[in-house]
């Protein structure tokens, strides 16, 4: 079957780093994908990897190793905003998303 | 209209009711999709369209039904409502001729109540 995993629930403090996990296994690799989901809103995509190694885009780093099934989104630099829910989705063979639970980011001042 | 409309934002629906949900979007993407999202669990992929006149099933499509007759609409109808079908759901749609198809773009979502 298809698996994705990540951890339910995180912690943090503003101003610090935090690393997200996610692992999976699926039919198939076609690109890895991050959303960001703030409560009681829609998903919004964050990042997009299909080759290992590291993305950055501000604030926000992904990285992909495609042989050990894993990713990461870092955050740096942590604000309050950063509060949500984050989202890891693997594009599988047939080009559909498979979707993690989430890992719902909690920001302590 | 910019981005994805959906409607309604939320409805509360008895048991074996016909209900269906509108999903609007003004992007020119070909692809467009409907999920649905419970407490605990990822989203889930209900029906699918890759094109205007096509339309495919996804992970969870019993009870539910879509048509695409066109670009910009593709609605889903619960046919008689059970309280399993009591979620939030989305509409999302893709341009699928670009490199990273999966970059989706969601509506803000309905929220379903069935009782």
């Amino acid at each position: 079957g298809q698996n994705i995993d990540q951890p339910t629930e995180m912690t943090a403090t503003e101003g610090a780093i935090v690393q997200i996990n996610c692992t999976y296994q699926t039919s198939g690799f076609n690109g890895l994908f991050w959303y960001q989901q703030h409560a009681g809103e829609a998903p919004t995509f964050l990042s997009y990897n299909v080759l290992d190694g590291l993305e950055e885009k501000g604030r926000f780093s992904s990285f992909l190793s495609r042989s050990k099934g894993y990713s990461y989104l870092l955050l740096k630099e942590l604000q309050m905003k950063d509060s949500a829910s984050y989202l890891c989705a693997v594009m599988d063979s047939n080009y559909q998303l498979i979707w993690g639970a989430g890992t719902k980011l909690i920001i302590k001042p | 209209i910019a981005g994805i409309t959906q409607a309604p934002t939320s409805q509360i629906l008895a048991a074996g009711r016909r209900m269906t949900l509108r999903c609007t979007q003004d992007m020119r993407h070909n692809a467009m999709y409907w999920y649905r999202q419970d407490l605990g669990l990822g989203l889930r992929l209900i029906h699918y369209s890759n094109t205007a006149g096509t339309t495919g099933k996804g992970e969870v499509p019993d009870g539910y039904s879509v048509s695409r007759a066109n670009t910009d609409d593709f609605p889903l109808t619960l046919a008689s409502a059970v309280p399993s079908q009591t979620s939030v759901y989305f509409c999302a749609s893709s341009d699928s001729s670009r490199g990273s198809a999966g970059e989706l773009f969601f509506g803000e979502g309905s929220r379903l109540t069935v009782l």
